[in-house]
This record gives C-alpha cells, sequence and structure tokens, in this order.
C-alpha cells in the first residue's frame, strides 16, 4: 500500500531557531496538508495546499509557518522562529482529490522545543 | 462544520462487535460522515465514510439513520490491535480541511 513518509521522525531545535519538516506525498496525489497535533490534545488542521499555492489555512498559521513543494516531489513545512508552544507532533496529509477524498496521513515528525 | 460528541472511551473484549456512536445534530444536507482511526504516536488512518444508510467495508461498518444526526461505527469482533482513538468527523463540500475531536478511546481487553 502507498504511503506518506515523513522525515525526521523527531527534531529538537532551540526556541527561535528555523526548522523545516519534510514529507514526500504518494505519488499520484493532488492535495497536501500540514496537521500538528499538540500531545494529549486534538488533531488540528494547519494549512491545506494545492495548484503550487495555499487553499486554505488555520489560525495558528500565522506568518511564522509556510509551505512549499520545492522539487515537485517533498512538501515542507518551515517554522521560521520556534516557540515552545510549537512543540507538538506534525503530520502531512496527502489525498488524491478534495473534500471527500481520503486522507493519508504520514507517521508524523515530534518537534521538541527547548 | 458540524459539531460531533461521542463517548470519551469505550472498553471491549477481544472477539466482542463495538458499536461507537457519534451525534451530528446541525449536519447539513452535503455534508459527509467520515471515521478515522489513530495508534498513540501515529498518524490518524480513514477507515470509512459514507452520506446515508448503510456503508461496509473489509474493517467496519456504518450506519446512518435517515435524519442523519447521528452514525454508528461497528467494529466486528475487535481484537487487541484494534485499540486506539476513533474520531467522527462531519466533512462538507466547502472544505478540505478534516476538523477532529477528542475522538472516542476504545480499550480491548483479552
Amino acid at each position: 500500500e502507498p504511503e506518506v513518509t515523513q522525515t525526521p521522525s523527531h527534531q529538537v531545535t532551540q526556541m527561535g531557531q528555523e526548522v523545516i519538516l519534510r514529507c514526500v506525498p504518494i505519488s499520484n496525489h493532488l492535495y497536501f496538508y500540514w496537521y500538528r497535533q499538540i500531545l494529549g490534545q486534538k488533531v488540528e488542521f494547519l494549512v491545506s495546499f494545492y495548484n503550487n499555492e495555499i487553499s486554505e489555512k488555520s489560525e495558528i498559521f500565522d506568518d511564522q509557518f509556510s509551505v512549499e513543494r520545492p522539487d515537485g516531489s517533498n512538501f515542507t513545512l518551515k517554522i521560521r522562529s520556534t516557540k515552545l508552544e510549537d512543540s507538538a507532533m506534525y503530520f502531512c496529509a496527502t489525498s488524491y482529490g478534495a473534500q471527500s477524498y481520503e486522507q493519508y496521513f504520514g507517521p508524523g515528525t515530534r518537534l521538541t522545543v527547548t | 462544520l458540524a459539531k460531533t460528541t461521542q463517548p470519551i472511551s469505550m472498553d471491549s473484549y477481544e472477539g466482542q462487535e463495538v458499536n461507537i456512536t457519534c451525534s451530528h445534530n446541525n449536519i447539513a444536507t452535503n455534508d459527509y460522515i467520515t471515521w478515522y482511526q489513530q495508534f498513540p504516536s501515529q498518524g490518524p488512518r480513514f477507515i470509512i465514510q459514507g452520506y446515508k444508510t448503510k456503508v461496509t467495508n473489509e474493517v467496519a461498518s456504518l450506519f446512518i439513520p435517515a435524519d442523519r444526526k447521528s452514525s454508528t461505527l461497528s467494529l466486528p469482533r475487535v481484537s487487541l490491535s484494534d485499540t486506539a482513538v476513533y474520531y467522527c468527523l462531519v466533512g462538507s463540500y466547502n472544505t478540505d480541511k478534516l476538523i477532529f475531536g477528542t475522538g472516542t478511546r476504545l480499550q480491548v481487553f483479552p
């Protein structure tokens, strides 16, 4: 079964540093998403991305966050200046179509900001 | 998007059928119902999706009554490996995002 992969599995960084989380989508998928889950809390939507642009974003996804698909394969989430409260599990998800199509989630990157 | 309410936790034993009911009183006409499963430290995984009546796949069944204000996920003959959090989500054709609630933590005992 095809799967979404994410790297790194765990990232430790100091407050104020930039981090880039990477995702390799399933090859024929066209829609890409980032979600996060703070330990013990709900999975929260961050952003959706289609046709090389953001289609929707949440209030969490402020100017410190950005996404891109630099080489047509990887899909990245950048946090410019990390804060302690950015510590969470970050999940990439991809789908073939929009809305009612099944989203396939990656295994996640655990980000720890110290 | 319609708010969903589901039990915080449920316990079961191996081999039993488990039914998890979710209420979504404010579901809109074109909204659909989706269930995801999440194991600890893993991403959510799609289980099943439906609009009305009954949907069945190799993993589960989804029952949706005519008024669509609730839905029931049915897991036949659960095993220890079904211990996970199960999320009921209402999706809309106006958005791609998935809105997760707190889910139902299912614990299966031997």
